[in-house]
């Protein structure tokens, strides 16, 4: 079964620095997707950033990007100049056929001013 | 705001109630899901449903009834629940054709249910 692992069930960053929140999952499938979604205190789901498993360049999304290593099948996202507004629960998740979308448990980000 | 729209925000029902959570897309997705958020665990998949057709039942109890009377639409139907039961019930579309496993699923901001 198809499993996705944040093994960081918290984190926290001085605003202005950089932080690396890590992503591990568990898949037989060759074609299928990635994500990262962001959840702030007002519960609103949010894409942060997508990435194809078919594609070997990283996906990049202003302060956002992602280390793709399919072979070891890890995902790890990256924030950079961290803001208070990125405080809020990331959740890695992986797609495959059919419209299954499995996420992981989340990481609770906290920036420090 | 992700134009997936859900209601009630907040639910409080006792466990011989009979209660609904709606959830409403316009945005011409033919994907819909139910996920239920606990605390400490992994957002857990509910329903399934691909134009108005359910394709995945994720072992859920029957005391939860889906239904999804069109493509716009997704309900989800409470009766003689637990106070375990008690989570932020989330609602999701996506597209839903073999090119776009790639696009993400849009999400409501939650009904937040406690059973008493």
């Amino acid at each position: 079964a198809q499993t996705v692992t944040q093994s960081q069930p918290e984190m926290s960053v001085q605003e202005a620095e950089t932080v690396t929140l890590s992503c591990t999952y568990d898949t037989s499938e060759s074609d299928y997707y990635l994500f990262w979604y962001k959840q702030p205190p007002s519960r609103q789901m949010i894409l942060v950033i997508r990435q194809e498993a078919y594609k070997q360049q990283n996906a990049t999304e202003n302060r956002f990007s992602v280390n793709f290593q399919k072979a070891a099948k890890s995902f790890s996202l990256k924030i950079s100049d961290s803001q208070l507004g990125d405080a809020a629960m990331y959740f890695c998740a992986y797609r495959y056929r059919d419209d299954k979308i499995i996420f992981g448990k989340g990481t609770r980000l906290h920036i420090l001013p | 705001e992700t134009g997936v729209t859900q209601t009630p925000r907040h639910l409080v029902m006792g466990m011989t109630n009979k209660k609904s959570l709606k959830c409403e897309q316009h945005l011409g997705h033919n994907a819909m899901y139910w996920y239920k958020q606990s605390a400490k665990k992994p957002l857990e998949l509910m329903f399934v449903y691909n134009f108005k057709e359910q394709t995945e039942n994720n072992s859920v109890p029957s005391r939860f009834s889906p239904e999804c009377p069109n493509s716009s639409h997704l309900f989800l139907h409470l009766h003689t629940l637990q106070p375990e039961d008690s989570a932020l019930y989330l609602c999701a579309s996506s597209p839903r054709t073999a090119s776009n496993m790639n696009t993400e699923a849009f999400f409501g901001q939650g009904t937040r249910l406690t059973v008493v």
